[in-house]
């Protein structure tokens, strides 16, 4: 089967940095995304992982290590905006590229 | 652009009944996907489909059921509602399948909240 485990909540300070964790378990891993949901709303891409290494996208970056089977959503000098539900997904090639979605970080910003 | 529509965006309905959603796609994606999103489960595929067939399909029972059709509109039906059909149903389009990154990704509508009592 598929395993993908997330924090289910994480609080941090606005202007701080804060590290969310993605693990996973899968026969075919074929690449790993990483959604913003604001609640009440459609999730949006923020970033794909498929080779090892660091995606740095402004204040975002996402790591991935294939070998164990671990990613991590950074971000930086947060903001109030990035109160918001944090979704780790993988691609799985031996299930006809099915994207998986883990439950979801719930990030909560202090002042 | 006009982004993935969904609708209805509410929808009450009593349990034994049949529900139909609609999910428009970005203009020029052929692929459509469906989720359910509960606060449980987080969000868990239901179907893919791409040039009106079915490319992939989640570990739902079978009152779960949907289509495309020739310009790419996709609806979900769900007969026989029980209680814990209640949940929020996101359709995602993109233009390739299986979806990729950037342009090539999923775009999510912002879903259709139906509630069974």
């Amino acid at each position: 089967g598929q395993n993908i485990d997330q924090p289910t909540e994480m609080t941090a300070t606005e202007g701080a940095i804060v590290q969310i964790n993605c693990t996973y378990q899968t026969s075919g891993f074929n690449g790993l995304f990483w959604y913003q949901q604001h609640a009440g709303e459609a999730p949006t891409f923020l970033s794909y992982n498929v080779l090892d290494g660091l995606e740095e996208k402004g204040r975002f970056s996402s790591f991935l290590s294939r070998s164990k089977g671990y990613s991590y959503l950074l971000l930086k000098e947060l903001q109030m905006k990035d109160s918001a539900s944090y979704l780790c997904a993988v691609r799985d090639r031996n299930r006809d590229d099915k994207i998986i979605f883990g439950k979801g970080t719930r990030l909560h910003i202090l002042p | 652009k006009a982004g993935v529509t969904q609708t209805p965006r509410y929808l009450i309905k009593t349990r034994g009944q049949q529900v139909t959603l609609s999910c428009s796609p970005i203009s020029g994606h052929r692929s459509v996907s469906w989720y359910q999103q509960t606060p449980g489960q987080g969000l868990q595929f239901l179907f893919e489909y791409f040039s009106e067939t079915q490319r992939n399909k989640g570990n739902f029972p079978g009152r779960f059921s949907g289509r495309q059709f020739s310009n790419s509109r996709s609806e979900m039906n769900v007969s026989t509602l029980e209680l814990g059909d209640s949940a929020l149903y996101l359709c995602a389009s993109s233009l390739k399948a299986p979806p990729g990154q950037g342009p090539y990704g999923y775009t999510f509508g912002s879903g259709t909240r139906l509630t069974v009592v």
